[in-house]
């Protein structure tokens, strides 16, 4: 089983839609959470953490669920440049000096006209 | 601040030959990590360093990838021979606070934009 699990997608959406994405992890243990966006053809790059409590951050609200072990992102009012591959990061604690950061493959997102 | 700095921004190459990428992490960073990235895969974690020094290399295929960090400031990813399954995207990215080894970390990882390889 992978540490980190994502629906690959592709998500098709028309504007102004209301789009979820879920991801589960492994391990209970996991200390932190991320979403992270990448663009075609470029760099992963930090979108939000995300806090026990969820957060929000204009459009995007992330929310954990420690019980269940996912966590989501929730887009609303899709924009066009929302377009992208929205990777979920974990960190868990395996012990010092040991790997704690986890990506999920990533779901692709494509917003429609 | 120029953020991370990878270069060749593409290559390709004929199997059997000897690719090097480099890699400037942000300045002040103390860890800097090397991924790969296919569509099949995702992002895989090969290498990391911390002050300069090798902590984790177990994601290193085999013997045919090398890391080095000569200093704080510059890295380099060694691939021979290639072959043509080594084709993907590399990644380097840099931290200030590293997750790794820690209970409370989190820290955000800042990629460069990546060395698109192609072994033909």
């Amino acid at each position: 089983r992978k540490e980190v699990e994502q629906d690959p997608g592709p998500f098709n959406v028309p504007e102004g839609a209301t789009v979820a994405f879920n991801c589960t992890y492994s391990n209970s243990a996991s200390q932190s959470f991320f979403w992270y966006r990448q663009d075609c053809r470029k760099e992963p790059k930090l979108l939000m953490s995300v806090y026990s409590s969820g957060n929000e951050d204009g459009r995007f609200t992330a929310q954990l669920n420690r019980a269940s072990q996912y966590i989501s992102l929730l887009i609303r009012d899709s924009k066009l440049s929302d377009s992208a591959t929205y990777l979920c990061v974990v960190n868990m604690f395996l012990g010092a000096g040991a790997n704690n950061l986890f990506f999920g493959t990533g779901t692709r997102l494509t917003v429609i006209p | 601040d120029a953020g991370v700095i990878q270069s060749p921004r593409h290559e390709v190459t004929e199997m059997g030959q000897e690719v090097t990428l480099r890699c400037k992490p942000i300045s002040g960073h103390d860890y800097l990590f090397w991924y790969r990235q296919t569509m099949m895969r995702g992002l895989e974690l090969l290498i990391y360093f911390n002050n300069n020094v090798p902590i984790d290399d177990s994601g290193m295929p085999e013997d045919r990838f090398s890391a080095k960090m000569p200093n704080a400031s510059f890295s380099t990813l060694k691939i021979q021979p290639s072959e043509p399954r080594d084709s993907a995207v590399y990644f380097c990215a840099s931290s200030l606070r590293s997750s790794i080894g820690s209970r409370s970390g989190a820290n955000v990882l800042t990629f460069g934009a990546g060395s698109r390889l192609t072994v033909l």
